[in-house]
C-alpha cells in the first residue's frame, strides 16, 4: 500500500531560521505529490503542489525521485507560519478514481 | 469560491447514540470524502463517494456508515457511537481534474465527543 511518512511530529525554530519539514513517500508509480496547510482554527487548505512548482507565502517544494521526497522548505521562518503541514500523494484506484493518502503531519511552531 | 460545511462544529453524543455528521459542498462535485484526523495520526479516510448513491469503503470504515443521496451532501452516520469515535471528522469535495490540477476542498471540522 501507499504511504506517505513524515517523520517528525513538531518543528520548533525561532523566527527567521530556515525551515525544512521532510516527506517521504513510497509509490512505485509517478506521484503527484502535495502540501496541505491547517493553521489555528482554520480549515485544511492546499498549500502547494509539486507539478506546478510554485512558491506559496515563501515556502517551496522539490521532488526528489531517486530519495523519494518531496520536502517543504522555507529560508526564513515567520510566526505566522505555524500551523500543522500534512504531506499527501494523489493515489489512483483500480476503479479509475483518485484519493489523496495523507501522512501524519508536523506541526510547526515559529517562536519570536 | 468552493464552500464546504458542516452541520455541527462541536457535537456531544452519549454511548450507543446513533450520530449524523453532515456536509455540503456547493461547487457540484463528484467527489466527496470523510476523514477523521486524530494527533499523531494524520488524517484517515474513512469513506468516500464518487457519485450520487455509490460509496465505498476507505481506510478505516468500521462502526461508519455513509449516505449520498444528492450530488451536493454527503452523510456520515455512527450507529453505535462509541468513546473511540472521539474524534474530529473532516469532510472534503473534489472534482476530478487532470494531472496536476487536482485539490480537495474541506469543510470546517465537527468535533464530535461521546462520553
Amino acid at each position: 500500500a501507499q504511504r506517505v511518512t513524515q517523520p517528525e511530529k513538531l518543528l520548533s525554530v525561532f523566527k527567521g531560521a530556515p525551515v525544512e519539514l521532510k516527506c517521504n513517500y513510497s509509490y512505485s508509480g509517478s506521484p503527484e505529490l502535495f502540501w496541505y496547510v491547517q493553521y489555528s482554527r482554520q480549515r485544511l487548505q492546499l498549500l502547494l503542489r509539486h507539478i506546478s512548482r510554485e512558491s506559496i507565502k515563501g515556502f517551496t517544494a522539490d521532488l526528489n525521485k531517486g530519495e523519494t521526497s518531496f520536502h517543504l522548505k522555507k529560508p526564513f521562518a515567520q510566526e505566522e507560519d505555524s500551523a500543522m503541514y500534512y504531506c499527501a500523494n494523489l493515489s489512483p484506484l483500480n476503479t479509475g478514481f483518485q484519493k489523496l493518502v495523507f501522512g501524519t503531519g508536523t506541526r510547526l511552531l515559529v517562536s519570536p | 469560491d468552493v464552500k464546504v460545511t458542516q452541520s455541527s462544529r462541536y457535537l456531544v453524543k452519549r454511548t450507543g447514540e446513533k450520530v449524523f455528521l453532515e456536509c455540503v459542498q456547493d461547487m457540484d462535485h463528484e467527489n466527496m470524502f470523510w476523514y477523521r484526523q486524530d494527533p499523531g495520526l494524520g488524517l484517515r479516510l474513512i469513506y468516500f463517494s464518487y457519485d450520487v448513491k455509490m460509496k465505498e469503503k476507505g481506510d478505516i470504515p468500521e462502526g461508519y456508515s455513509v449516505s449520498r443521496e444528492k450530488k451536493e451532501r454527503f452523510s456520515l452516520i455512527l450507529e453505535s457511537a462509541s468513546t473511540n469515535q472521539t474524534s474530529m471528522y473532516l469532510c472534503a469535495s473534489a472534482i476530478w481534474a487532470s494531472r496536476g490540477l487536482y485539490e480537495q476542498y474541506f469543510g470546517p471540522g465537527t468535533r464530535l465527543t461521546v462520553t
